[in-house]
């Protein structure tokens, strides 16, 4: 089955840019997804990108997909001390109907002042 | 704002006891499903609805059962808890649209003694 795998600690300074990565084992993904947890709090969907996209940018989010390498990207430009939080990548599959998605393990982002 | 309530948020129980939590929405959505976070494995998919009385398993399923009898509800029931299951519970919705984003709840926490 799919498989989504994530690295678990970021830490960047204030005004930097974060890039957030992700790679996915099923060739298939139709859809891939970023969603950024608050501590204490549920799930809040970033973005999206559909697999015949190479990039997707909303303000200071880029998307970046590799659909060759299966490798997903998240950069978020001008990071502030309000970005820090988890971040998830997860994956839904064109066999997959019943809408499930498959996560990765969450990336933590600390942002220093 | 998905419309989506859990309950309880926050429970603490011994070993053995029943526990069953609550997950309701306001939106009519056909999908939902239950994932359970825990450090270092993301969120993993426990059971999911694709309608009344439709469930099926997840990744995840041994020890829960799920149930929806109307609409709006899907209750998660953990017939004799046990303490690999002290974890946070999320709800989620799919939405309406073809992208396939799920709709996240705030998240139920379950201490098992």
């Amino acid at each position: 089955g799919e498989d989504v795998e994530q690295s678990l600690f970021l830490s960047v300074r204030e005004g930097d840019s974060s890039v957030i990565n992700c790679t996915y084992t099923d060739s298939s993904s139709t859809y891939l997804y970023w969603y950024k947890q608050e501590p204490g709090a549920g799930l809040q969907l970033l973005t999206y990108i559909f697999s015949n996209m190479d990039m997707k940018q909303d303000q200071r989010l880029t998307v970046l997909l590799n659909k060759k390498d299966k490798h997903l990207s998240l950069r978020i430009a001008d990071t502030q001390t309000g970005d820090s939080a988890i971040y998830f990548c997860a994956a839904r599959t064109s066999s997959s109907n019943t809408g499930k998605l498959i996560f990765g393990q969450g990336t933590t982002l600390q942002v220093k002042p | 704002d998905a419309g989506i309530t859990q309950s309880p948020r926050h429970k603490v129980t011994e070993t053995g006891t029943p526990v069953t939590l609550r997950c309701h929405q306001t939106e009519n959505h056909r999908y939902m499903y239950w994932y359970r976070q825990d450090p270092g494995h993301g969120l993993r998919l426990i059971h999911y609805s694709y309608g009344v009385k439709d469930t099926d398993k997840g990744e995840v399923s041994d020890g829960y059962s799920v149930s929806r009898s109307k609409t709006e509800d899907f209750l998660l029931t953990l017939e004799s808890a046990t303490s690999s299951q002290t974890s946070v519970y999320f709800c989620a919705i799919r939405g309406a649209g073809d992208t396939g984003e799920l709709f996240f709840g705030e998240g139920s926490r379950l201490t098992v003694l």
